[in-house]
């Protein structure tokens, strides 16, 4: 089965630092996500993108926060200037299309560590 | 807002009996899928099965099989004949039928339940 890739598995950063999460989704794939998971929280929404263009984005997506899709193949997460409670699992996911129950292809995610 | 409660933290199964995982949601939407994911240690998000709303009849894929009840907004996980790939962190998620585009990609998801299996 197609896989999305997340790199890298471990990311750890000072606090104010930036960093950019990357993903690359599944080749025919259109709809974009990210999702993060706090210790011992819920798997939250962050984003969706399609067509180049951020189509929703949850409460939790603040100006620090931004996503681009720069060369049709990666789609990357940028957080500008970490905080601590920036620190979490994050997944990237990608579906063909934006149908119901369309299956969305989840990656294996990227534990950020904000110190 | 909908909201997605799984009430079990940890579930443990002897290999080769059957466990049913709990889920309940909350919603004023009458149109809308159920999902179940598995999470193994790989923290890879796996489908294990999805349910829409509208259909009444309960889903099924081979060892896992959902009762929905749509009434109670209950939507519980079976798994016969666990086995030792089975141990994994469960989620259930909810997605809005009525969303266009791409927030049909937006699922909200319950607290998940750790199923341990025992050879």
């Amino acid at each position: 089965e197609p896989e999305v890739t997340q790199t890298p598995s471990h990311q750890v950063t000072q606090m104010g630092q930036e960093v950019i999460l990357r993903c690359v989704p599944i080749s025919n794939h259109l709809y974009f996500y990210w999702y993060r998971q706090i210790l011992g929280q819920k798997v939250e929404f962050l984003v969706s993108f399609y067509n180049n263009e951020i189509s929703e984005k949850s409460e939790i997506f603040d100006d620090q926060f931004s996503v681009e899709r720069p060369d049709g193949s990666n789609f990357t997460l940028k957080i500008r200037s970490t905080k601590l409670e920036d620190s979490a699992m994050y997944f990237c996911a990608s579906s063909w299309s934006g149908t119901g129950d369309e299956k969305l292809f989840f990656g294996s995610g990227t534990q950020l560590s904000v110190l | 807002a909908q909201t997605v409660t799984q009430s079990q933290p940890e579930m443990s199964v002897q290999e080769a009996e059957t466990v049913t995982l709990s889920c309940t949601y909350d919603t004023s939407e009458s149109d809308y899928y159920l999902f179940w994911y598995k999470q193994p240690p790989s923290r890879q998000m796996i489908l294990v099965i999805r349910q829409e709303a509208y259909k009444q009849q309960n889903a099924t894929e081979n060892r896992f099989s959902v009762n929905f009840q749509k009434a109670a907004k209950s939507f519980s996980l079976k798994i016969s004949d666990s086995q030792l790939g089975d141990a994994a962190m469960y989620f259930c998620a909810y997605r809005s039928a009525n969303a266009g585009g791409t927030s049909y990609g937006k699922l909200t998801f319950g607290q998940g339940t750790i199923l341990t299996v025992h050879p």
